[in-house]
C-alpha cells in the first residue's frame, strides 16, 4: 500500500485556477469514488474540503472542486485566494477496509 | 458539532507502548453510523492513516501498522483510544483523532498531539 502521488508543489497568481493531481492505482483511485481532499495550514489541523470524489461539506466555498480520470484524482482550486495557501493532502479507499493518502502538495499564493 | 481532544505522554522510550486518548465532546462515541479514527503525521511529513473504529465495535487498520495497533472504546467516558506496541523513532510523530459519517472521510479532527520516541 504505497501514498498516492501528488506533486510537492503548485502556484498561481491570486484570481488564477490551478489544479493538484492524485494518482494512484487500479487498486484504489481508480477502482472506487472514494476520494477525498484536505487542507492544512501549518501547525493546525486538516479541514476536509472534498468528499467521496466531487462532494463539498456545508461552509467549504465553491471554489474548491474535485474529479477524477482514470487514477487519477484532482482537486482544482478556482479563484485562488491568498487564504488558499497551504498543504494539501488526498486519501483514498484501497480495498480491505483500508486507506492510504497522498504525499501532500504545497500550494503557493504568488 | 463535534469536538476531539487528543491527550497523551508526550515523549515515549524506544520499545515501549504507547497510549492516546481522545475525548469526544458535542456528540457519542457510541452514535449510530460514526467511525472514529486516527491518523498521524510525521514531522515535516506527510498523512498516515492508522486505522478506524467503527460505533459498532469493528476496527481496521493500517496493513504496516496491523500488527502493532489496537484502537478502543470506552462509552462510560464517552473516550476512544489508541495503542501503538514496540515504539521506534519512526512512530514520532502528530497524531490527531478524527470522525465522521464514512470511514472514507473525516469531517471533525482533534488539534493533534505532538510524540516523540526517544530515549
Amino acid at each position: 500500500q504505497s501514498a498516492l502521488t501528488q506533486p510537492a508543489s503548485v502556484s498561481g497568481s491570486p484570481g488564477q485556477s490551478i489544479t493538484i493531481s492524485c494518482t494512484g492505482t487500479s487498486s484504489d483511485v481508480g477502482s472506487y469514488n472514494l476520494v477525498s481532499w484536505y487542507q492544512q495550514h501549518p501547525g493546525k489541523a486538516p479541514k476536509l474540503m472534498i468528499y467521496e470524489g466531487y462532494k463539498r461539506p456545508s461552509g467549504v466555498s465553491n471554489r474548491f472542486s474535485g474529479s477524477k480520470s482514470g487514477n487519477t484524482a484532482s482537486l482544482t482550486i478556482s479563484g485562488l485566494q491568498a487564504e488558499d495557501e497551504a498543504d494539501y493532502y488526498c486519501c483514498s479507499y484501497a480495498g480491505s477496509s483500508t486507506y492510504v493518502f497522498g504525499t501532500g502538495t504545497k500550494v503557493t499564493v504568488l | 458539532q463535534v469536538q476531539l481532544q487528543e491527550s497523551g505522554p508526550g515523549l515515549v522510550k524506544p520499545s515501549e507502548t504507547l497510549s492516546l486518548t481522545c475525548t469526544v465532546s458535542g456528540g457519542s462515541v457510541s452514535s449510530n453510523g460514526y467511525y472514529w479514527g486516527w491518523i498521524r503525521q510525521p514531522p515535516g511529513k506527510g498523512l498516515e492513516w492508522i486505522g478506524y473504529l467503527y460505533y459498532s465495535g469493528t476496527t481496521n487498520y493500517n496493513p504496516s501498522l496491523k500488527s502493532r495497533v489496537t484502537i478502543s472504546v470506552d462509552s462510560s467516558k464517552n473516550q476512544f483510544s489508541l495503542r501503538l506496541t514496540s515504539v521506534t523513532a519512526a512512530d514520532t510523530a502528530v497524531y490527531y483523532c478524527a470522525s465522521g459519517y464514512s470511514s472514507s472521510w473525516y469531517a471533525y479532527w482533534g488539534q493533534g498531539t505532538p510524540i516523540t520516541v526517544s530515549s
